[in-house]
């Protein structure tokens, strides 16, 4: 059974940090590529970060370059978003993708909410 | 960025009718090897989303043939045959062509 667990998500004050990880399994995390996608609060989807097999190829979105930064740890089946300078518009619920042609997976997703 | 519109926002269908969603891109997504890279999800209350299509129009395995994809260039339908109880979600469009990739805003089909 394929899994995607995302942990670290919080409450946060605009100007702070957090590093998210999502833990894989039931499909070969190293031979798949990797995004992160967040949903805001009215729903919309937004996609965020993707890392390629080795984490030689990254893009981001322009509202999050050079704030976020995504990685992966192949022996750990494990993928991390690490988030500085946080806005309050970056609050929403993110989710770990996986994709191996042609499946892709979802997780739950881990709610990060920017807020004084 | 490609910018991808989704009409309509939300649309309310009896059930056994059909029901199609439209999704518009601003550039062709047709990349440079032949493939297109459009995608369709179903988001249900409550749960993550899933994907029911990927290159327009191949149905992911387990998805009910109602569903079906078409289109090409900047053009492309979601269209499901007779809508059951089941298919109340928000459906979104995603193309993987280009990057950044990017959603449609989503279309809410009610009963």
């Amino acid at each position: 059974e394929v899994q995607l667990v995302e942990s670290g998500g919080d409450l946060v004050q605009p100007g702070g940090s957090l590093r998210l990880s999502c833990e894989a399994s039931g499909f070969p995390f190293s031979r798949s590529w990797m995004s992160w996608v967040r949903q805001t609060p009215g729903g919309g989807l937004e996609w965020v970060a993707h890392i390629n097999e080795d984490g030689s190829d990254i893009y981001y979105v322009d509202s999050v370059r050079g704030r976020f930064t995504i990685s992966r740890d192949n022996a750990k089946n494990s993928l991390y978003l690490h988030m500085t300078s946080l806005r309050g518009e970056d609050t929403a619920l993110f989710y770990c993708l996986g994709w191996f042609s042609p499946d892709n997976y979802w997780g739950r997703g881990t709610l990060v909410t920017v807020s004084s | 960025d490609v910018v991808m519109t989704q009409s309509p926002p939300s649309l309310s269908v009896t059930l056994g009718q059909p029901a199609s969603i439209s999704c518009r891109s601003s550039q062709s997504l047709r990349h440079s090897n032949g493939n297109t890279y459009l995608q369709w999800f179903q988001q249900r209350p409550g749960q993550s989303p899933r994907r029911l299509i990927y290159g327009i129009s191949n149905r992911v395995s387990g998805v009910p043939d109602r569903f079906s994809g078409s289109g090409s260039g900047t053009e492309f339908t979601l269209r499901i045959s007779r809508v059951e109880a089941e298919d109340v979600a928000v459906y979104f469009c995603m193309q993987t062509t280009y990057w950044p990739h990017n959603f449609g805003q989503g279309t809410k089909l009610e009963i």
